[in-house]
């Protein structure tokens, strides 16, 4: 069974607060990537990583930064969360065949 | 022109109708991923494709690698399924994401 966690589900926090939104998976995939999605709209890709020590930003901007300092772990952190960061946050892992697994999300409210 | 496109955007239909939902690519690709996303906002993986058919429960898609053409079939609708049905590309290093198929069922 294919597992890959995100926490928190839900997140409710105030203007000018640190976060870490949490991304672990159990299944040793190198590549990881978190995507962000505004309701009702595409998802777009963030940030990834090949694996430990590498991340990279992705096509939309975006003011949060991640890390990989563990294969199966690969958290996104906002600095200072601002209500323009108001948005669902997702993870995912694939395997070197390209299955790709999700996380359930995070949905963030700043307010 | 986006790498992924889906058809239709929204679809609204009565239970016990037969749902085809389509995505085309342009790019090359690994393996195709058709997944579902609930209001609640989590994604489940549905299907990964990379040539031919399968089929789960009373899902099915299907995939076209030379007309980069890839089908999702429901059959049997059910309100349960009314759900968001995006469709995702891999290739080497990327997921390419459609824009999803907004799909209501009316009982």
């Amino acid at each position: 069974e294919a597992d890959i966690y995100q926490t928190p589900r839900y997140l409710v926090i105030g203007t000018g607060k640190k976060i870490t939104l949490e991304c672990s998976q159990t299944m040793g995939h190198d590549k990881m990537y978190w995507y962000q999605q505004d309701p009702g709209m595409e998802l777009h890709l963030i940030h990834y990583s090949y694996g430990v020590n590498s991340t990279e930003k992705g096509d939309l901007s975006s003011e949060s930064t991640v890390s990989r300092i563990r294969t199966e772990h690969f958290p996104l952190t906002l600095e200072s969360a601002r209500p323009s960061h108001t948005s669902q946050y997702l993870c995912a892992s694939r395997t070197e065949e390209a299955e790709a697994f999700f996380g359930q999300g995070t949905r963030l409210t700043v307010v | 022109k986006n790498e992924v496109e889906q058809s239709p955007q929204n679809l609204t239909a009565q239970e016990g109708e037969f749902i085809t939902i389509n995505c085309s690519y342009s790019v090359g690709i690994s393996a195709l991923h058709w997944l579902q996303q609930h209001p609640g906002g989590g994604i489940v993986s549905l299907f990964m494709l990379s040539s031919g058919k399968k089929k789960h429960g009373r899902l099915i898609a299907t995939i076209n690698i030379q007309e980069k053409h890839s089908s999702l079939h429901i059959t049997a609708s059910h309100p349960r399924d009314s759900a968001v049905y995006i469709c995702a590309v891999g290739s080497n290093y990327q997921l390419i994401w459609g824009a999803g198929t907004k799909l209501i069922i009316k009982p």
